[in-house]
């Protein structure tokens, strides 16, 4: 049961247009989002994250969307730049239970055209 | 300030033999988290320390791997005896406290391969 999910395995956007990337949830505890940024052969980096009591953080290119009823969120980087080509992956946990260990999606890798 | 150091970086060995992960933190994190990624997922948590004590251990496979953190600092991760589906990257991740709103700070991985 994948209580994370980003459905789409790969994007292909170009240089300084938006890239949109969606993860949608289905446990209804989780209450703090992250995206994370992984290249090949080094950890996933921390991008930008947001919590349950908001719907929107920003910072710099990177926007993350809280929708809690649709129990969606989405990055938005704008302008995409080559350097954004990475794999992304969206995580959730749950802060207030007990241990809080993050749940990942599989990942969308985007590849940013020239 | 220093990151997330794990060793080694790449391990090959034979099923049914034995394999250990080292990690050492950010200096003054206090939650640790050992992840397994296999192709194609995304990270999967196996256990996570609060200082020295295990706060989440149910995604373990106790019968094969363990895990522990002497002294609440480094800690190692061991799979004993290996097994083909356990070819994944070993991720060690810290936090300065748990419950917190911050991220997870992740180290590069060791790739394990067993063949």
């Amino acid at each position: 049961d994948q209580q994370v999910k980003q459905n789409s395995p790969s994007l292909s956007v170009q240089e300084g247009r938006i890239s949109i990337l969606n993860c949608d949830y289905t446990n209804s505890m989780f209450d703090y989002f992250l995206w994370y940024k992984k290249y090949p052969a080094e950890g996933p980096t921390f991008l930008i994250s947001i919590s349950s009591i908001k719907d929107k953080n920003e910072d710099g290119r990177f926007t993350v969307f809280l929708n809690k009823s649709a129990k969606h969120l989405s990055l938005h980087i704008v302008p995409s730049q080559p350097g954004d080509s990475a794999v992304y992956f969206c995580a959730a946990s749950a802060q207030g239970g007990g241990a809080d260990g993050l749940t990942f999606g599989k990942g969308t890798h985007l590849i940013i055209q020239p | 300030e220093a990151g997330v150091a794990q060793s080694p970086r790449y391990k090959i060995i034979e099923k049914r033999q034995s394999v250990a992960f080292w990690c050492n933190p950010i200096s003054g994190h206090a939650t640790l988290y050992w992840y397994q990624q296999i192709l194609g997922q995304g990270p999967k948590l196996l256990i996570q320390f609060q200082n020295n004590g295990v706060v989440d251990d149910s995604q373990l496979p106790k019968d094969r791997f363990s895990a522990e953190r002497l002294k609440g600092v480094d800690s190692t991760l061991k799979i004993q005896p290996a097994k083909l589906e356990d070819s994944a990257v070993y991720l060690c991740a810290s936090k300065a406290r748990v419950y917190s709103d911050s991220p997870l700070h992740f180290g590069n991985g060791t790739r394990l391969t067993v063949t």
